[in-house]
């Protein structure tokens, strides 16, 4: 099936420092997605691409539709504690398509 | 953002037993909703899609028979987990689709014992 890479897995920076995760597949996508998961709960919708080559910010976030439209990436910008948790892409590959592609999530530790 | 609910969010319950789980869209309608189950330190897994009035459609692996999904309106899916055993322990979260955009539920942690 579609499968989401994303990468790192796993970050652990300081606080202040910016965090750059991305997602990457073989197949085209039309839709992409980013969540943000804390511990036992569901995951935040944080940014919705829907064209290629679109940069979206929310606050400190960027996150961008590559233009290939197999990729994406996310920004954060001066990190800051409440930013520790899981972020995950998901994607769409075909318009209108119900189901979700997720990537395996990046988790984020912050020191302060 | 469209906000989703779920209830409840813990229950502990004796294998053998059956649980349902509710998730509702508080401000918006969805025809169609998703229920995804997530182990620790994994990324979510699909286990059904549910379409409002009609049958849910299940992914391959996931008996259908064992976790009954309901949607009987536009703001209120159900996931029944019958006969539950121990191995069903896990996190239950529910998605509901607004337009392009997928809003998550906040999750329902089981543990059968």
């Amino acid at each position: 099936g579609q499968q989401l890479n994303q990468s790192p897995q796993s970050m652990f920076i300081q606080e202040g420092e910016d965090v750059s995760m991305n997602c990457t597949s073989s197949s085209i996508f039309n839709t992409w997605l980013w969540y943000k998961q804390d511990p036992g709960e569901g995951p935040v919708l944080l940014i919705a691409l829907y064209k290629a080559g679109e940069l979206t910010s929310n606050g400190r976030l960027t996150a961008q539709f590559g233009i290939t439209r197999k990729d994406s990436f996310l920004n954060i910008s001066a990190s800051i504690p409440s930013d520790v948790g899981i972020y995950f892409c998901a994607g769409r590959i075909i318009q209108g398509a119900q189901k979700l592609v997720f990537g395996q999530g990046t988790r984020l530790t912050i020191n302060p | 953002g469209a906000v989703v609910s779920q209830h409840p969010s813990w229950v502990i319950c004796k294998s053998g037993t059956s649980v349902k789980i509710e998730c509702r869209s508080l401000d918006f309608q969805a025809t169609t909703m998703f229920w995804y189950r997530q182990f620790p330190k994994q990324s979510l897994m699909l286990m059904a899609t549910s379409n409002e009035g009609s049958k849910a459609t299940y992914e391959q692996g996931v008996e259908k028979d064992k976790f009954l999904i309901n949607h009987a309106s536009l703001t209120l899916s159900t996931l029944t987990v019958t006969s539950a055993h121990p191995e069903d322990s896990s996190f239950y979260i529910c998605s509901a689709r607004a337009g392009s955009e997928q809003y998550f539920g906040p999750g329902t942690r089981l543990t059968v014992t």
